[in-house]
């Protein structure tokens, strides 16, 4: 049972913002969300995580509105490096184990 | 630069036969998960284990196992190996409090023909 939504793939140019929104209908009061990127061959990093409201650090935005059903990630002046999938996942981070659940992602491709 | 290194990074074996991966876990993390990521899907869980016990696994069969080890190096091992299996083997490690989220390695592709 998929627990988040997100686009299949989106377009961008060098420069603008990107803004990926993520559906997560059935978030538990525990779950946090959290971002991941992955390049073709490597491994998912870890890009932002949140419970509520904004969150921002070097690389990115995340928002949260207040009944936390969906979430945005905001990619301020993409470039050509950021082209790659995102995945959004929720979780309670504080369970005995915790495990990720990713689904298909979003694929974000940015052209010169 | 990821803390995480996996070995070998590709592996081509046939029908049948057993696989060992490894994974060297960022010092310090005394978690370790390993996913497998088909093609163009999402990575899936198959197990993690915490402080060299298996505390929690996904839908994978027994033939899919693992050991976590004092130094916090962890093996996947995965018998009578089938064409399906072909996948890039992903190892994270984490420590106890996850609020930065999980490093994972560049993983091991795995060809089974």
């Amino acid at each position: 049972l998929a627990k988040t939504t997100q686009p299949i793939s989106m377009d961008s140019y060098e420069g603008q913002e990107v803004n990926i929104t993520c559906s997560h209908n059935n978030i538990a009061t525990n779950d946090y969300i959290t971002w991941y990127q992955q390049f073709p061959s490597q491994g998912p990093r870890f890009i932002i995580q949140g419970y509520k409201t904004k969150v921002t650090n070097e690389v990115a935005s995340l928002f949260i509105p207040a009944d936390r059903k969906s979430s945005t990630l905001s990619l301020p002046r993409v470039s050509l490096s950021d082209t790659a999938v995102y995945y959004c996942l929720v979780g309670d981070k504080d369970s005995g184990y915790s495990t990720l659940t990713f689904g298909k992602g979003t694929m974000l491709l940015v052209s010169p | 630069e990821t803390g995480v290194t996996q070995s070998p990074t590709h592996l081509i074996k046939t029908r049948g036969q057993q696989v060992t991966l490894r994974c060297s876990s960022q010092s310090g993390h005394n978690t370790v998960s390993w996913y497998q990521q088909a093609l163009g899907q999402g990575p899936q869980f198959i197990f993690q284990y915490y402080r060299e016990e298996e505390n929690g696994r996904g839908n994978f069969p027994p033939r899919f196992s693992g050991l976590q080890f004092p130094n916090y190096s962890s093996e996947l091992n995965v018998n009578a190996l089938e064409l399906d299996d072909s996948a890039l083997y992903l190892c994270a490690s984490s420590l106890e409090d996850r609020n930065y989220g999980y490093t994972f390695g560049s993983g091991t592709r795995l060809t089974v023909v």
